[in-house]
Order: C-alpha cells, then structure tokens, then sequence
C-alpha cells in the first residue's frame, strides 16, 4: 500500500501568517486522487481539499492545495482562529485508500 | 440537516462480537457509496470497509482478514459493520463517512464517530 509522510510532524504559527504543510507518497499518485481533511480534538475530519486542488463545498480560498506525482502541498493563508487543528492528507488513486498521520498546526 | 450519526460501539471482550450502525439524514442515502474507517488511540486513520450504494460492490481492508461485514439497508437509511473476533488492535473510534463520486475514494462527509473498545 502507499505510505503517506507529512511533514513537518507540528507548525507552530501566529494568526495572520500563512501555513505550507507537505504531504510525500511512496509512490506516484494516479489521476491526481489526492485530498486534505481537517480534524479537531473529538471530532470527525472534515473535507477540505479533493483531485490535489479542488475546494470541498463551504472551504475558504484562504485554503489551497498543489502538487502532483509524490509531492502534494496545503496552504493556508492569512491562519485564523479556528485553523489551528490537525491537517491530513489521503491517497485514493491505488487501492488501498491511505492516510498520512497528520501535521499540527498549532498557535505560537 | 445533512448528517451521519454512528451508534453501537462499546467495550467488548477479545474473540467478541460487535455490530455497529451509521443513520444518514438530510441527503439521498442510497444514492451515496459509504465507507468505514477507524482511528486507534494516538493513531492515523484506517480505511476498513466500503459499500457501494446499491450493494453491488464490497471492498475490505486486507488486514481484516474476513472477521468484519459491511451491510446497509437503504429504506432505514442505514449502514452497518458487523465486527466479530474482535482483537485488542480492533479497539478505535469508528467513523462512516460518505463517497462522493462513484470509484473515487475520498469522503466528504463524517459520522462524530463511535468507541469501540476491545478489552479483557
């Protein structure tokens, strides 16, 4: 199956700055099937990201995602408040669909 | 309200037996392919099971090992997972979530998840 690596492991950040968060597959990504979820203490992931740039249905633009092949980028811009949460990264090109164990965006 | 609600986790000891349940509300649940997947403690999450609308495909994690069955009943609205011989490793929150797109596996809609525990 594919390994998915995110990195760097926590972001410490402030309000207002902007957050580059990576995510590295062991092995190219078909068709560009690649997404991002958000998840909160307690609660379920919520999609933000789909097809690598995409922007799920009620996701701000300060929202962005990039890359193709292994390498796959989420950026978020101008961090707010509620931003501060743990950032995943999926693979649904190859059977089975994976999970990267997140990046923790966290308030400096 | 669009919303997947998960009930039916709870501690349960190894080599037992479990059934869980996911009730859509506020879009066409037959319409939709669900998905199970889990989240041990301090872990990443785990695809497990996907259904397709109509019953027609079934796909499980190679881990599983033929111990789980994903069902669904789309008149109640309904997705299932029957999880028998349980493990230790079994123990995780347990999330349904929706498919989208037919064939592509990402899931734009989360149950709050349910606690299954495995323990003696």
């Amino acid at each position: 199956e594919i390994v998915l690596t995110q990195s760097p492991g926590t972001l410490s950040l402030s309000t207002g700055q902007t957050a580059t968060l990576s995510c590295r597959a062991s092995q190219s990504i078909s068709r560009n099937y690649f997404a991002w979820y958000q998840q909160k203490p307690g609660q379920a992931p919520r999609l933000l990201i789909y097809g690598a740039s995409s922007r799920a249905t009620g996701i701000p633009d300060r929202f962005s995602g990039s890359g193709s092949g292994t390498d796959f980028t989420l950026t978020i811009s101008r961090l707010e408040t509620e931003d501060f949460a743990v950032y995943l990264c999926q693979q649904y090109g190859t059977s089975p669909p994976t999970f990267g164990l997140g990046t923790r965006v966290e308030i400096k | 309200e669009v919303q997947l609600v998960e009930s039916g986790g709870g501690l349960v000891k190894p080599g037992g037996s479990l059934r869980l349940s996911c009730v859509g509300s506020g879009f066409s649940f037959s319409s939709s392919g669900m998905v199970w997947v889990r989240q041990a403690p301090g872990k990443g999450l785990e695809w497990v099971s996907s259904l397709a609308r109509d019953s027609s495909h079934i796909y499980y994690a190679d881990s599983l090992k033929g111990r789980f069955t994903i069902s669904r009943d789309n008149a109640k609205n309904s997705l299932y997972l029957q999880m028998d011989s349980l493990r230790d490793d079994d123990t995780a929150v347990y999330y349904c979530a929706r498919i989208p797109v037919a064939g592509q596996w990402y899931f734009d809609l989360w149950g709050r998840g349910t606690l299954v525990t495995v323990s003696s």
